[in-house]
């Protein structure tokens, strides 16, 4: 079945840097998806990318679309302790059930 | 803001009995999914409905896991008898409708067998 490499596992920052994460998939996507998850909570969703190349800003969030269609990438910008958690990437190809990522786990250091 | 609603938020039971979640999607959304997540990965689909059919229940243990959606709204995820390796998140998540369609999550059931 696809399988969602997402890297770095975990993150460790300080407040305000810059932070970068990406997922690659073994397969194409026509849909990548990031979100958010807290601890005891559901994943929150973040940004939606449709089309190959896209590129989403959700305030201090963007994401782009790889041009390959196998590949997605997040950043945050001038991070806060509320970024604190573990963000997933997740995609899927026309009607094929949503595969997520193994989660990049953001801690910010005081 | 319309939300994804699941209960309860947390079940702690003992092995061999049985268990119950609900989930009740935002409103108009045509297909639902429950996902189960164990600690420290990301969510794997359990079972897929759009409207009261299942689409997808590939990954659902038929030998103990149950999901029905009578209506084509609510939904309940059924596990008899409880196993400890079933201890997990358990996330419902909805869509207008399947494919490219964003899917939204609940709060999950957080679930412990002793």
């Amino acid at each position: 079945g696809q399988q969602l490499n997402q890297s770095p596992q975990s993150m460790f920052i300080q407040e305000g840097e810059d932070v970068s994460m990406n997922c690659t998939s073994s397969s194409i996507f026509n849909t990548w998806l990031w979100y958010k998850q807290e601890p005891g909570e559901g994943p929150v969703l973040l940004i939606a990318l449709y089309k190959a190349g896209e590129l989403t800003s959700n305030g201090r969030l963007t994401a782009q679309f790889g041009i390959t269609r196998k590949d997605s990438f997040l950043n945050i910008s001038a991070s806060i302790p509320s970024d604190v958690g573990i963000y997933f990437c997740a995609g899927h190809f026309g009607n094929e059930k949503l595969t997520f990522g193994t989660g990049t786990r953001l801690t910010i250091i005081p | 803001e319309a939300e994804v609603a699941q209960s309860p938020r947390y079940k702690i039971t003992e092995k061999s009995q049985a268990v119950a979640f609900w989930c009740d999607p935002i409103s108009g959304h045509a297909t639902l999914y429950w996902y189960r997540q164990i600690l420290g990965q990301g969510p794997e689909l359990l079972v897929q409905f759009q409207d009261e059919s299942v689409v997808d229940d590939s990954q659902l243990p038929k030998d103990r896991f149950s999901a029905e959606r009578l209506k084509g709204v609510d939904s309940t995820l059924k596990i008899q008898p409880a196993e400890l390796g079933d201890s997990a998140m358990y996330l419902c998540a909805s869509s207008l409708a399947s494919g490219k369609e964003t899917q939204y999550f609940g709060p999950g059931t957080r679930l412990l067998v002793l």
